[in-house]
């Protein structure tokens, strides 16, 4: 059971560059979602997904598109890439109900 | 919208003693949950407890507790017997009962535990 995998670990982005962070689960859980870690600023949600083929937007979701086609995946897309984006992306997810989200190991991503 | 905030940028406690980490958010909302995050420096996010918002019963976990006061909007957390692998980024988030996946999270304490 790996739970939460993202890939990749770390990256570093020319701006303007486009890419994709790959996310995903194997645990069956519902719900999946994507958060960027700024220091001093905790974690915001970007994008969340409540079930395959729904996804809906979070506190900052510009300059970001995702996709649930599978319950599997949940892979966040950087259209064009800017330094404002270079943060640490965290992808969770939680099966329904009050259980806590499983998180992944982060993606360190600079745009220079 | 929902806020949640965390007044204590750092907190520091002596092993083998207790120490308490505040979180207070702000919602009109009745129904919803409370968490505290746990995150080391290998950067992993690890839940170490959770609170219902309908249950009047203080959640426990080994040796962490919370003091939930649902009308004072305070959700603070007790680390008892503070253990050198307790230091850590502690986050308190909350989210809604409803069909959302929204965690709003405060912006972290970090707790430094002296030998």
């Amino acid at each position: 059971n790996a739970g939460v995998t993202q890939t990749p670990k770390f990256q570093v982005l020319k701006t303007g560059q486009s890419m994709t962070l790959q996310c995903a689960q194997d645990m069956n859980h519902e719900y999946m979602s994507w958060y960027r870690q700024d220091p001093g600023m905790g974690l915001r949600l970007i994008h969340y997904s409540v079930g395959a083929g729904i996804t809906d937007q979070g506190e900052v979701p510009n300059g970001y598109n995702v996709s649930r086609s599978t319950t599997e995946d949940f892979p966040l897309r950087l259209l064009s890439a800017a330094p404002s984006q270079t943060s640490v992306y965290f992808c969770a997810s939680r099966p329904g109900g009050v259980r806590g989200y499983t998180f992944g190991s982060g993606t360190r991503l600079t745009v220079v | 919208a929902q806020t949640v905030t965390q007044s204590q940028p750092e907190m520091s406690v002596q092993e083998a003693e207790t120490v308490t980490l505040s979180c207070t958010y702000d919602t009109s909302e009745s129904d919803y949950y409370l968490f505290w995050y746990k995150q080391p420096p290998s950067r992993q996010m690890i839940l170490v407890i959770r609170q219902e918002a309908y249950k009047q019963q203080n959640a426990t976990e080994n040796r962490f507790s919370v003091n939930f006061q649902k009308a004072a909007k305070s959700f603070s957390l007790k680390i008892s017997d503070s253990q050198l692998g307790d230091a850590a980024m502690y986050f308190c988030a909350y989210r809604s009962a409803g069909n959302t996946d929204k965690l709003i999270f405060g912006t972290g304490t970090r707790l430094q535990v002296f030998p």
